[in-house]
């Protein structure tokens, strides 16, 4: 089973500024099945990145992923208000399975 | 517009069955992969059963012989039947549209899979 760790736990900056997320997979995974996730409090998750890269239905352009193998990231170019919130990781495994990371909560600094 | 609304959850006893219920609307449930994702308290997210658009299934190894995902077509519904329930059960059980979107690549296509509807959520909780 893969196992998604993402990386910081908790980040901490202030409005306007880059915001840096890391999901390291426990062995390869494929680009098309890696998806990130926000999820703001009392709220269900909403879909941001798909395919590793490609951006949702009505998702602002500051929303960018990349990576492939074992190594995906989200960047936040300038971080709105809305934005402060927690983002998850997931893939789709080979076993049919999906997996999330443990998750990443973006605070105001 | 297309919707998810999850009903069904409720405090029941460790040992109890419950079924919840995901009902559809503005998409059909029977072509699509559908899923059930649950979040425990203060905690992340946690995949727990899916059913694709030809009938298979899969689960979690944490659910895996007590809960049961199925459809019924008639009535665009999506079920979460879930039997044998325990303390670490006790979660916000979402239930979510998988979307594949298909992209023509050099020597074949790729298929890119992520959940793009979501419903509110139905909380259960186990306890005596």
């Amino acid at each position: 089973e893969i196992v998604l760790t993402q990386s910081p736990g908790t980040l901490s900056l202030s409005p306007g500024e880059r915001a840096t997320l890391s999901c390291r997979a426990s062995q390869s995974v494929s680009s098309s099945y890696l998806a990130w996730y926000q999820q703001k409090p009392g709220q269900a998750p909403r879909l941001l990145i798909y395919g590793a890269s490609s951006r949702a239905t009505g998702i602002p352009d500051r929303f960018s992923g990349s990576g492939s193998g074992t190594d995906f990231t989200l960047t936040i170019s300038r971080l709105e208000p809305e934005d402060f919130a927690v983002y998850y990781c997931q893939q789709y495994g080979s076993s049919r399975t999906w997996t999330f990371g443990q998750g990443t909560k973006v605070e105001i600094k | 517009e297309v919707q998810l609304v999850e009903s069904g959850g409720g405090l029941i006893q460790p040992g109890g069955s419950l079924r919840l219920s995901c009902a559809a609307s503005g998409f059909t449930v029977s072509s699509n992969y559908m899923s059930w994702v649950r979040q425990a308290p203060g905690k992340g997210l946690e995949w727990v059963s899916v059913i694709y658009s030809g009938g298979s299934t899969y689960y979690a190894d944490s659910v895996k012989g007590r809960f049961t995902i199925s459809r019924d077509n008639s009535k665009n519904t999506l079920y979460l039947q879930m039997n044998s329930l325990r303390a670490e059960d006790t979660a916000v059980y979402y239930c979510a549209r998988v979307a594949i979107t298909m992209v023509r690549g050099a020597l074949r296509p790729y298929y890119y899979y992520g959940m793009d509807v979501w419903g509110q959520g139905t909380t259960v909780t186990v306890s005596s």
